[in-house]
Protein backbone atom coordinates (compact mmCIF):
# COMPACT_ATOMS: atom_id res chain seq x y z
CA UNK A 1 0.00 0.00 0.00
CA UNK A 2 0.77 3.79 -0.41
CA UNK A 3 2.48 5.14 2.21
CA UNK A 4 1.35 9.17 1.13
CA UNK A 5 -1.75 11.22 1.55
CA UNK A 6 -2.35 13.57 -0.72
CA UNK A 7 -5.71 15.58 -2.17
CA UNK A 8 -7.14 13.82 -4.68
CA UNK A 9 -8.09 17.28 -6.45
CA UNK A 10 -6.59 20.65 -6.95
CA UNK A 11 -7.34 23.71 -9.28
CA UNK A 12 -4.63 26.53 -10.22
CA UNK A 13 -4.64 29.52 -12.96
CA UNK A 14 -2.61 29.69 -15.43
CA UNK A 15 0.56 31.02 -14.43
CA UNK A 16 0.50 30.88 -10.85
CA UNK A 17 2.01 28.79 -8.72
CA UNK A 18 0.85 25.69 -7.79
CA UNK A 19 1.93 24.14 -4.90
CA UNK A 20 1.15 20.21 -3.91
CA UNK A 21 1.18 18.61 -0.65
CA UNK A 22 1.98 15.34 0.40
CA UNK A 23 1.48 13.46 3.88
CA UNK A 24 4.31 10.64 4.73
CA UNK A 25 4.31 10.57 8.59
CA UNK A 26 5.99 6.85 8.20
CA UNK A 27 8.59 7.77 5.99
CA UNK A 28 11.86 6.54 7.31
CA UNK A 29 15.67 8.20 7.47
CA UNK A 30 16.48 6.58 4.34
CA UNK A 31 13.71 6.43 2.24
CA UNK A 32 13.68 9.63 -0.79
CA UNK A 33 10.60 11.46 -1.96
CA UNK A 34 9.70 10.70 -5.34
CA UNK A 35 7.34 12.62 -7.50
CA UNK A 36 5.93 11.91 -10.78
CA UNK A 37 2.69 12.79 -13.20
CA UNK A 38 0.80 11.23 -15.29
CA UNK A 39 -0.95 13.14 -18.33
CA UNK A 40 -4.00 11.48 -19.26
CA UNK A 41 -3.45 7.57 -20.33
CA UNK A 42 0.51 8.43 -20.71
CA UNK A 43 3.02 6.91 -19.02
CA UNK A 44 3.97 8.28 -16.08
CA UNK A 45 6.85 10.96 -16.25
CA UNK A 46 9.50 10.86 -13.43
CA UNK A 47 9.08 15.25 -11.81
CA UNK A 48 11.87 15.35 -8.89
CA UNK A 49 12.59 13.23 -5.82
CA UNK A 50 15.04 14.51 -2.65
CA UNK A 51 15.63 12.98 0.75
CA UNK A 52 16.11 15.82 3.25
CA UNK A 53 17.40 19.32 1.11
CA UNK A 54 14.98 21.00 -0.66
CA UNK A 55 15.36 20.29 -4.36
CA UNK A 56 15.01 22.25 -7.86
CA UNK A 57 15.35 21.24 -11.58
CA UNK A 58 14.11 22.97 -14.37
CA UNK A 59 10.32 21.49 -14.49
CA UNK A 60 9.63 22.05 -10.12
CA UNK A 61 10.79 22.20 -7.05
CA UNK A 62 10.40 20.13 -3.90
CA UNK A 63 9.86 20.95 -0.18
CA UNK A 64 10.68 18.72 2.26
CA UNK A 65 9.82 19.68 5.83
CA UNK A 66 12.98 19.14 8.80
CA UNK A 67 11.04 16.31 10.05
CA UNK A 68 10.76 14.74 6.95
CA UNK A 69 7.22 14.14 7.75
CA UNK A 70 5.64 16.41 4.47
CA UNK A 71 6.43 17.64 1.68
CA UNK A 72 5.22 20.17 -0.70
CA UNK A 73 5.56 20.19 -4.90
CA UNK A 74 5.84 23.31 -5.98
CA UNK A 75 5.34 24.19 -9.99
CA UNK A 76 6.76 27.94 -10.09
CA UNK A 77 4.15 28.81 -13.10
CA UNK A 78 1.81 26.55 -13.91
CA UNK A 79 0.85 26.14 -17.59
CA UNK A 80 -2.05 24.68 -18.96
CA UNK A 81 0.49 21.39 -20.14
CA UNK A 82 0.63 20.51 -16.54
CA UNK A 83 -2.93 19.25 -16.05
CA UNK A 84 -2.23 15.71 -14.50
CA UNK A 85 -2.51 13.03 -11.84
CA UNK A 86 0.67 14.20 -9.48
CA UNK A 87 2.03 10.92 -7.42
CA UNK A 88 3.84 11.37 -4.48
CA UNK A 89 5.64 8.55 -3.29
CA UNK A 90 8.04 6.64 -1.06
CA UNK A 91 9.46 3.47 -2.78
CA UNK A 92 7.68 -0.11 -1.04
CA UNK A 93 10.30 -2.31 0.57
CA UNK A 94 9.24 -5.80 -1.01
CA UNK A 95 11.78 -9.07 -0.90
CA UNK A 96 15.02 -6.84 -0.95
CA UNK A 97 13.22 -4.92 -3.83
CA UNK A 98 12.26 -0.79 -3.39
CA UNK A 99 9.00 -0.65 -5.64
CA UNK A 100 7.70 2.71 -6.75
CA UNK A 101 4.10 2.14 -5.38
CA UNK A 102 1.38 4.53 -6.66
CA UNK A 103 -2.13 6.03 -4.37
CA UNK A 104 -4.45 7.78 -5.92
CA UNK A 105 -2.59 10.92 -6.61
CA UNK A 106 -3.31 14.70 -6.90
CA UNK A 107 -5.49 15.36 -9.95
CA UNK A 108 -4.26 18.72 -10.85
CA UNK A 109 -6.65 20.84 -13.44
CA UNK A 110 -4.88 24.01 -14.60
CA UNK A 111 -7.44 26.99 -15.60
CA UNK A 112 -6.79 29.43 -17.67
CA UNK B 1 11.09 10.45 -24.05
CA UNK B 2 11.96 8.03 -21.54
CA UNK B 3 13.85 5.93 -23.26
CA UNK B 4 11.90 3.06 -22.31
CA UNK B 5 10.13 1.65 -25.53
CA UNK B 6 7.21 -0.36 -25.06
CA UNK B 7 5.29 -2.49 -28.12
CA UNK B 8 2.93 -2.73 -29.17
CA UNK B 9 1.00 0.47 -28.35
CA UNK B 10 -2.23 -0.90 -29.23
CA UNK B 11 -3.72 -4.50 -28.93
CA UNK B 12 -7.05 -6.05 -29.67
CA UNK B 13 -7.64 -9.29 -28.72
CA UNK B 14 -10.67 -11.80 -27.90
CA UNK B 15 -11.36 -13.37 -24.77
CA UNK B 16 -9.89 -16.47 -24.31
CA UNK B 17 -6.26 -15.36 -25.86
CA UNK B 18 -2.50 -14.89 -25.09
CA UNK B 19 -0.96 -11.87 -25.56
CA UNK B 20 2.83 -10.86 -25.18
CA UNK B 21 3.61 -7.34 -24.16
CA UNK B 22 7.13 -6.02 -25.05
CA UNK B 23 9.44 -3.72 -23.26
CA UNK B 24 12.68 -2.71 -23.90
CA UNK B 25 14.43 -0.55 -20.75
CA UNK B 26 16.39 2.45 -21.02
CA UNK B 27 20.37 1.42 -22.29
CA UNK B 28 22.04 0.65 -18.87
CA UNK B 29 19.55 0.32 -16.59
CA UNK B 30 19.22 -3.61 -15.16
CA UNK B 31 15.47 -3.13 -13.44
CA UNK B 32 12.44 -3.61 -15.19
CA UNK B 33 8.95 -2.99 -13.49
CA UNK B 34 5.42 -4.07 -14.94
CA UNK B 35 2.35 -1.81 -13.96
CA UNK B 36 -1.02 -2.59 -14.76
CA UNK B 37 -3.95 0.92 -14.68
CA UNK B 38 -7.30 -0.19 -15.29
CA UNK B 39 -10.27 2.56 -16.36
CA UNK B 40 -10.42 5.54 -13.88
CA UNK B 41 -8.05 3.14 -11.80
CA UNK B 42 -4.84 3.59 -10.33
CA UNK B 43 -1.32 2.06 -10.87
CA UNK B 44 -1.19 -1.21 -9.63
CA UNK B 45 2.38 -2.81 -9.64
CA UNK B 46 2.60 -6.63 -11.08
CA UNK B 47 6.56 -7.69 -11.16
CA UNK B 48 9.89 -6.56 -10.78
CA UNK B 49 12.61 -8.24 -12.73
CA UNK B 50 16.29 -7.20 -11.50
CA UNK B 51 19.19 -8.56 -14.45
CA UNK B 52 17.39 -11.56 -15.53
CA UNK B 53 16.20 -12.27 -12.11
CA UNK B 54 12.78 -12.33 -10.63
CA UNK B 55 12.77 -9.84 -7.57
CA UNK B 56 8.89 -9.05 -6.62
CA UNK B 57 5.50 -10.16 -7.32
CA UNK B 58 2.55 -7.46 -6.53
CA UNK B 59 -0.79 -8.40 -7.46
CA UNK B 60 -0.26 -10.08 -10.50
CA UNK B 61 -2.86 -12.96 -11.44
CA UNK B 62 -1.72 -16.68 -12.26
CA UNK B 63 -2.84 -16.00 -15.70
CA UNK B 64 -0.17 -13.52 -16.25
CA UNK B 65 3.76 -14.23 -16.40
CA UNK B 66 6.76 -12.06 -17.67
CA UNK B 67 10.79 -12.89 -17.72
CA UNK B 68 13.72 -10.65 -18.41
CA UNK B 69 15.69 -11.51 -21.48
CA UNK B 70 19.68 -11.28 -21.45
CA UNK B 71 19.56 -8.26 -23.32
CA UNK B 72 18.00 -6.86 -20.74
CA UNK B 73 14.62 -6.78 -22.59
CA UNK B 74 11.36 -8.18 -20.87
CA UNK B 75 7.90 -9.37 -21.70
CA UNK B 76 4.85 -9.77 -19.84
CA UNK B 77 2.27 -12.31 -21.00
CA UNK B 78 -1.02 -12.39 -20.44
CA UNK B 79 -3.12 -15.46 -21.42
CA UNK B 80 -6.60 -16.77 -20.91
CA UNK B 81 -7.65 -13.62 -21.41
CA UNK B 82 -10.75 -11.87 -19.80
CA UNK B 83 -12.94 -8.31 -20.66
CA UNK B 84 -11.29 -7.01 -16.81
CA UNK B 85 -8.00 -7.54 -18.33
CA UNK B 86 -8.33 -4.63 -20.71
CA UNK B 87 -6.10 -2.01 -19.37
CA UNK B 88 -2.87 -0.22 -20.05
CA UNK B 89 0.19 -2.13 -18.91
CA UNK B 90 3.40 0.51 -18.58
CA UNK B 91 6.64 -1.15 -17.65
CA UNK B 92 9.69 1.30 -16.35
CA UNK B 93 13.34 0.64 -15.96
CA UNK B 94 15.84 2.23 -12.99
CA UNK B 95 19.50 2.25 -13.32
CA UNK B 96 21.26 0.56 -10.46
CA UNK B 97 23.07 2.79 -8.33
CA UNK B 98 24.45 2.17 -4.55
CA UNK B 99 21.57 1.78 -2.40
CA UNK B 100 17.72 1.63 -3.36
CA UNK B 101 16.73 4.79 -3.79
CA UNK B 102 16.84 5.52 -8.09
CA UNK B 103 14.00 7.28 -10.32
CA UNK B 104 12.08 4.90 -12.79
CA UNK B 105 11.42 6.20 -15.92
CA UNK B 106 8.22 4.65 -17.67
CA UNK B 107 7.36 3.99 -21.65
CA UNK B 108 4.56 5.15 -22.97
CA UNK B 109 2.49 1.97 -22.36
CA UNK B 110 0.29 -0.80 -24.06
CA UNK B 111 -3.23 -0.17 -24.29
CA UNK B 112 -5.20 -3.70 -24.31
CA UNK B 113 -8.79 -4.42 -25.06
CA UNK B 114 -10.52 -7.30 -24.67
CA UNK B 115 -13.49 -8.21 -26.35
Amino acid sequence: DAKTTQPPSMDCAEGRAANLPCNHSTISGNEYVYWYRQIHSQGPQYIIHGLKNNETNEMASLIITEDRKSSTLILPHATLRDTAVYYCIVRVSSGGSYIPTFGRGTSLIVHP
Amino acid sequence: DSGVTQTPKHLITATGQRVTLRCSPRSGDLSVYWYQQSLDQGLQFLIHYYNGEERAKGNILERFSAQQFPDLHSELNLSSLELGDSALYFCASSAPRTGANTEAFFGQGTRLTVV
